[in-house]
Formats: C-alpha cells, sequence, structure tokens
C-alpha cells in the first residue's frame, strides 16, 4: 500500500544533543511537510518542500531544519534539542494538483530530557 | 483572532445520537475545507473535504459548508463509541495567485460518544 513512513517511531535524548526524524513515502507526492503537536496548541507547521530543490520555513522553524534527499525523503534535524521540543512530530504528504488534502505518517515521539 | 476556531469540548453525546462539530475560519478567500479525525497518540486521519457551498454526504458523515459565514461542520449520524476522537478541522487558505499550499489546522474538538 503506498504509504507515509516516520522513523523513529519513539525517541528520548538529552538537552543539546543532534536529532534527525525521517520520513518516506511511497504515494508519490511531490509535496511534504512537517508539523509538531502540542496539548492545546494543535497543528504547527514547522517546514514544507513542494521538490527536492524547493524548502520553505513555516510558522516555527526556529531551531530546526530539514533536508529533501529525493522526492519520497524528507527529514527533520534538530541541532540541540532542548525540553520544549518535546512534542509529537508529523510528516505529511500532497500531491501537486488537487484539493490541498494532506496524509499523514504515524508520528514521532520526541522527549528531551 | 485566531484564522481556524473549533470548540475544544469535550463534547459528550449518546450512542446512536447526532454529533454536531463546529469550525470558523477568519480568511474570507479560503478554498477547501477538512475533516480530519485523530485517535489519542494516533496520526490524523482525512474524513472528510468540502469545498462548496452546501453539503456533502460519506455514509454517517456529513459535511456543511457555509462560506458566506465563513463556518464549516461536520455531522455524524448515529454516533458510535469508536467515533470518540479528536476532530480536526482545517482550512487550505487562500493566497495571492489563488490557493496556497499549506493547511491551517483548528486546535480540535474531542468527542466522547458514551454507551
Amino acid at each position: 500500500d503506498a504509504d507515509v513512513t516516520q522513523t523513529p517511531r519513539n525517541r528520548i535524548t538529552k538537552t543539546g544533543k543532534r536529532i534527525m526524524l525521517e520520513c518516506s513515502q511511497t504515494k508519490g507526492h511531490d509535496r511534504m511537510y512537517w508539523y509538531r503537536q502540542d496539548p492545546g496548541l494543535g497543528l504547527r507547521l514547522i517546514y514544507y518542500s513542494f521538490d527536492v530543490k524547493d524548502i520553505n520555513k513555516g510558522e516555527i522553524s526556529d531551531g530546526y531544519s530539514v533536508s529533501r534527499q529525493a522526492q519520497a525523503k524528507f527529514s527533520l534535524s534538530l541541532e540541540s534539542a532542548i525540553p520544549n521540543q518535546t512534542a509529537l512530530y508529523f510528516c505529511a504528504t500532497r500531491k501537486g494538483q488537487g484539493r490541498g488534502e494532506q496524509f499523514f505518517g504515524p508520528g514521532t515521539r520526541l522527549t528531551v530530557l | 483572532q485566531k484564522e481556524v476556531e473549533q470548540n475544544s469540548g469535550p463534547l459528550s453525546v449518546p450512542e446512536g445520537a447526532i454529533a454536531s462539530l463546529n469550525c470558523t475560519y477568519s480568511d474570507r478567500g479560503s478554498q477547501s475545507f477538512f475533516w480530519y479525525r485523530q485517535y489519542s497518540g494516533k496520526s490524523p486521519e482525512l474524513i472528510m473535504f468540502i469545498y462548496s457551498n452546501g453539503d456533502k454526504e460519506d455514509g454517517r458523515f456529513t459535511a456543511q459548508l457555509n462560506k458566506a459565514s465563513q463556518y464549516v461542520s461536520l455531522l455524524i449520524r448515529d454516533s458510535q463509541p469508536s467515533d470518540s476522537a479528536t476532530y480536526l478541522c482545517a482550512v487550505n487558505i487562500a493566497g495571492y495567485g489563488g490557493a496556497t499550499n499549506k493547511l491551517i489546522f483548528g486546535t480540535g474538538t474531542l468527542l466522547a460518544v458514551q454507551p
């Protein structure tokens, strides 16, 4: 089945460590997104990419960076993790044509101690 | 004013009843509207989308859109305990040259269906 996968699914790390979250998709979609979700704050967009040469900041990009290694792969990095980056992180994809519906991966639960 | 607003709930309904979930949005140029269901600790799952004024039905779900009032709703008929989840409203906001490629999400309404 065409799908969106994320690794790792759970990660506990310490303040100051570098962390990479990975997203892969077999949907053939060209647009990919990274969100974080916090209780009471909903889903907030971190970065998004329309293709391998196009990267755009979302509303909360500070402290994060991304890499679009291929159409199917989009990675999110925390260069120096801090406790307030503890959250649930989701990758999503969208095809170029259509009404804008996005499809989500299973999520990564990140805890920064 | 938040761009997409939902009542956080919880909205509690008895099994078999109709659950009505509401969402308002601020960008009058918004073109597409989505409802996602999210179980606790899981990822959002798309259940409905609508882009024309009026009603759109899919099984037990009906989405309703009123662009003049900037209001979109989701009705769930014959509610089941398995419908208990958080329902997220998302809006594809307008931008220069047409719709943008971003969705703005509400914070979600928690629905609890009582057996």
